[in-house]
């Protein structure tokens, strides 16, 4: 069965630097996502990305947060400048149509030290 | 703005003990679709089970079904002879269009 891969799986970086989260969505899927989830809470939305630009957005993703989609398969989440509280799992998710169900990656352990 | 409400932190259960999970919902849009999730230890995010908001059949995938009331705005879980590998996370999920969110969460605990 096809999956949503993410890369790394672990990614630990000191605060300010800038961090790039890789994923590979299924490939025939047309929405693409960014969630976040702190330790033990809940899952929050960031973006959903659909036709080559941002459908929606969090009060989250700030400035400091981009994504793209620089080669029709890969999907990216850049942090330009991290703090502490950026610490989190990060998952990439996508689907098909309007009315699927979401297929997850396994997701990227994001630490800021 | 939609919100999702799992008002049970945490639950424990019984091995083989039916157990169900509460959700609630809030929104003024009329075509939308529901989802539990499941995370288990390992992280990852599963589905369990899905809703159409127009259909008014209650979903079943096997253990799981669910009790959908539109009116009331209530999508509960129910899981059936419950098991050790059901122990997880369960988020309730409201999806409209291009956005899903999802509630704070129920941890379960299946007890042996």
């Amino acid at each position: 069965e096809p999956e949503v891969t993410q890369t790394p799986s672990h990614q630990v970086t000191q605060m300010g630097q800038e961090v790039i989260l890789r994923c590979v969505p299924i490939s025939n899927h047309l929405y693409f996502y960014w969630y976040r989830q702190i330790l033990g809470q809940k899952v929050e939305f960031l973006v959903s990305f659909y036709n080559n630009e941002i459908s929606e957005k969090s009060e989250i993703f700030d400035d400091q947060f981009s994504v793209e989609r620089p080669d029709g398969s890969n999907f990216t989440l850049k942090i330009r400048s991290t703090k502490l509280e950026d610490s989190a799992m990060y998952f990439c998710a996508s689907k098909q149509q309007g009315y699927s169900p979401l297929h997850f990656g396994n997701g990227t352990r994001l630490t800021v030290t | 703005a939609q919100t999702v409400t799992q008002s049970q932190p945490e639950m424990s259960v019984q091995e083989a003990e039916t157990v169900t999970l509460s959700c609630t919902y809030d929104t003024s849009e009329s075509n939308y679709y529901l989802f539990w999730y499941k995370q288990p230890p390992s992280r990852q995010m599963i589905l369990v089970i899905r809703q159409e908001a127009y259909k008014q059949q209650n979903a079943t995938e096997n253990r799981f079904s669910v009790n959908f009331q539109k009116a009331a705005k209530s999508f509960s879980l129910k899981i059936s002879d419950s098991q050790l590998g059901d122990t997880a996370m369960y988020f309730c999920a409201f999806g409209r269009d291009d956005k899903i969110i999802f509630g704070k969460g129920t941890r379960l605990h299946i007890l042996p």
